[in-house]
């Protein structure tokens, strides 16, 4: 099935760090979406890219939609601690009737004060 | 800002008990999805509704699960007898249609232990 590789697993580093990870697949997808999910809560929708090649802002995260629309990468600039959590990214062929979203596995990031 | 409620958030259930869980959808969402979160893991889709009817339920083990959405709106998901292995994170969104990523919003979930 469609599977969405994300990395890294985890990453630890300091506050003010940038941080960036990525995710790829075999399979063409015309949404990318971006995730965070804190502990006991569900995830919460960071950027979403809807067109290859996008580069989309918010904040301190920056996200881009891979021309190949195979891959997305996420940015986040000068870290800070409540930054710290999990993230996801997911992808998803709309314009049909499914409309399930597919995962990765998350990115854990634990930032040091 | 409009949410998906879930409930309960917590359940602890012992195995071969039968547990059930229930989702609230955004007001005019026709789409609904439940989705089950191992811990350490990404979400993966269980069952899908557009209005009252399954549009997607290929994942879910119809032995044990059952889902419905009688009346187009709030949801349930049950799981008859639970096993230790149904332990996760139940999560529930809506989005304004199928396949449609506007709008796509996520409960807070449900957290199933079974003991």
């Amino acid at each position: 099935g469609q599977q969405l590789n994300q990395s890294p697993q985890s990453m630890f580093i300091q506050e003010g760090e940038d941080v960036s990870m990525n995710c790829t697949s075999s399979s063409i997808f015309n949404t990318w979406l971006w995730y965070k999910q804190d502990p006991g809560e569900g995830p919460v929708l960071l950027i979403a890219l809807y067109k290859a090649g996008e580069l989309t802002s918010n904040g301190r995260l920056t996200a881009q939609f891979g021309i190949t629309r195979k891959d997305s990468f996420l940015n986040i600039s000068a870290s800070i601690p409540s930054d710290v959590g999990i993230y996801f990214c997911a992808a998803l062929n709309y314009g049909g009737s499914q409309g399930n979203l597919i995962f990765g596995k998350g990115t854990k990031l634990s930032v040091k004060p | 800002e409009a949410e998906v409620a879930q409930s309960p958030r917590y359940k602890i259930t012992e195995k071969s008990q039968a547990v059930a869980f229930w989702c609230d959808p955004i007001s005019g969402h026709a789409t609904l999805y439940w989705y089950r979160q191992i811990l350490g893991q990404g979400p993966e889709l269980l069952v899908q509704f557009q209005d009252e009817s399954v549009v997607d339920d290929s994942q879910l083990p119809k032995d044990r699960f059952s889902a419905e959405r009688l009346k187009g709106v709030d949801s349930t998901l049950k799981i008859q007898p639970a096993e230790l292995g149904d332990s996760a994170m139940y999560l529930c969104a809506s989005s304004f249609s199928a396949g449609q990523p506007y709008g796509y919003t996520f409960g807070s979930g449900t957290r199933l232990t079974v003991v």
